[in-house]
């Protein structure tokens, strides 16, 4: 079963505004990762968050970490079109190498 | 250095024929993930690998689906007499096996069955 599970919105933006969105799981978790996903095909990795950290930055791209909600986000600041895509969570729970996605959120940067 | 390679890219095939899909993994990478996504949704695990032996396999779906990993390196995923339910992306992953696990997907094998 799915543990990761983005807010379940499309998100149209302008090139230049900030995209954020979120994600929740139920379980405890070691690690989150983000990944990104264009036309359906194979995902790009983004960043992994440890159950140890609250926040990450990379790039364009920054991850908060909440164990306590059991919840992340993932902020895109100054979008680009490029940036059109995909977004998926997926929790690695602790001692398991499987990782559970959500179901995406899709992003739509308007240039 | 290449990345995880998936082949084919689309396969298409008739309802109860067998198939089998390829995944080579990042050189190195111990660890090797089979994954199905079905449209609108993520990725679902399927089964997991740890050099040749299959450390996890529950999220095979059931026994039409199996995979193997001989020699620790590439990994064939065979589904035998396949349904329209099959239909979908299998995407592989491979990662280091050490410590907290970036896994790095292959572009996957769309999977269509008639």
């Amino acid at each position: 079963s799915q543990q990761g599970e983005e807010d379940p919105q499309a998100l149209s933006i302008q090139e230049g505004e900030n995209a954020t969105m979120n994600c929740s799981y139920k379980t405890s978790i070691n690690n989150l990762q983000w990944y990104r996903q264009n036309s359906g095909r194979g995902l790009v990795h983004l960043i992994l968050i440890r159950s140890n950290e609250r926040e990450k930055h990379s790039g364009r791209l920054r991850v908060t970490l909440d164990t306590s909600k059991k919840s992340s986000s993932l902020l895109i600041t100054a979008s680009r079109a490029a940036d059109t895509a995909s977004y998926f969570c997926a929790t690695d729970a602790q001692g398991n190498n499987r990782l559970a996605f959500g179901k995406g959120n899709q992003v739509v940067v308007i240039p | 250095g290449a990345g995880v390679s998936q082949t084919p890219s689309n396969k298409v095939t008739e309802k109860g024929k067998y198939v089998e899909l390829r995944c080579d993994p990042i050189s190195g990478h111990t660890a090797l993930y089979w994954y199905r996504q079905s449209l609108g949704q993520g990725p679902e695990f399927l089964i997991y690998f740890q050099g040749t032996g299959a450390a996890d396999d529950s999220g095979l779906p059931n026994d039409r689906f199996f995979a193997v990993r001989p020699e620790g390196s590439v990994s064939t995923l065979k589904i035998q007499r396949t349904e329209r339910g099959d239909s979908a992306v299998y995407l592989c992953a491979s990662s280091s096996g050490q410590g907290p696990d970036t896994q790095y997907f292959g572009p996957g094998t769309r999977l269509t069955v008639l």
